[in-house]
């Protein structure tokens, strides 16, 4: 089934603890992006990736750390986690070659207390 | 910079009744592609639909239509004969094309409840 996968589902933890958020994909695809969602915002881009060891920030990059040494996989690292950056966050992914939809990760809900 | 505004919040209506959520945007670039998605109480992000800029035709899918006006940056979407399982959060977003500005930047409106009443 083609999908993208994201772990943990939920995080609670505490400022300054570093943790990185696992996405990947299994559709082959070359475009990856982060987004987080928060109420009356909408979803905002983090951190984007057009292939492997790619990757351009986004609209809300500050506090935020990608990788891309696969192409499966497109982790989202938090160095100094801080409460600001709670939220519910999304890894997505798309094929090259144009535009098209992003199929999105189910979510991860992350509380930094 | 591109921007995507949803200027309604939330939209309550009762079942049957026909709901048009609005999307307008803004873009330097000349060529872009523009989305709605669905978010379901679930919590998962639904793909309803791709628009070229390129193609001003209106497009219908069941109940589901939308109007894309390029001289109003205007990608409106309607639900006609609302129903319960309609209820969620709608999201238009913009990408520019390949050679854009921001190409690969994916711009979200902030969202618009609905809520459908049986």
């Amino acid at each position: 089934e083609a999908q993208v996968t994201q772990n943990p589902r939920y995080l609670i933890t505490v400022t300054g603890k570093k943790l990185t958020v696992t996405c990947s994909q299994n559709m082959n695809h070359e475009y990856m992006s982060w987004y987080r969602q928060d109420p009356g915002l909408g979803l905002r881009q983090i951190y984007y990736s057009m292939n492997v060891e790619v990757t351009d920030k986004g609209d809300v990059p500050e506090g935020y750390k990608v990788s891309r040494k696969e192409k499966r996989n497109f982790p989202l690292i938090l160095e100094s986690p801080s409460p600001n950056q709670t939220s519910l966050y999304f890894c997505a992914s798309r094929a090259s070659g144009g535009p098209y939809e992003q199929y999105f990760g189910p979510g991860t809900r992350l509380t930094v207390t | 910079a591109q921007k995507v505004t949803q200027a309604q919040t939330e939209i309550s209506v009762v079942e049957k009744e026909d709901v048009t959520l609005d999307c307008v945007y803004e873009t330097r670039d000349t060529t872009y592609y523009l989305f709605w998605y669905k978010q379901p109480p679930s919590g998962e992000l639904v793909f309803l639909i791709r628009r070229n800029s390129f193609d001003e035709q209106n497009e219908i899918s069941g109940r589901y239509s939308w109007n894309f006006q390029k001289s109003t940056s205007s990608f409106n979407f309607t639900i006609t004969a609302s129903q319960v399982v309609d209820s969620a959060v709608y999201f238009c977003a913009l990408t520019p094309n390949a050679g854009g500005t921001s190409y690969g930047k994916l711009t979200f409106g902030q969202g618009t409840i609905l809520t459908v009443h049986p």
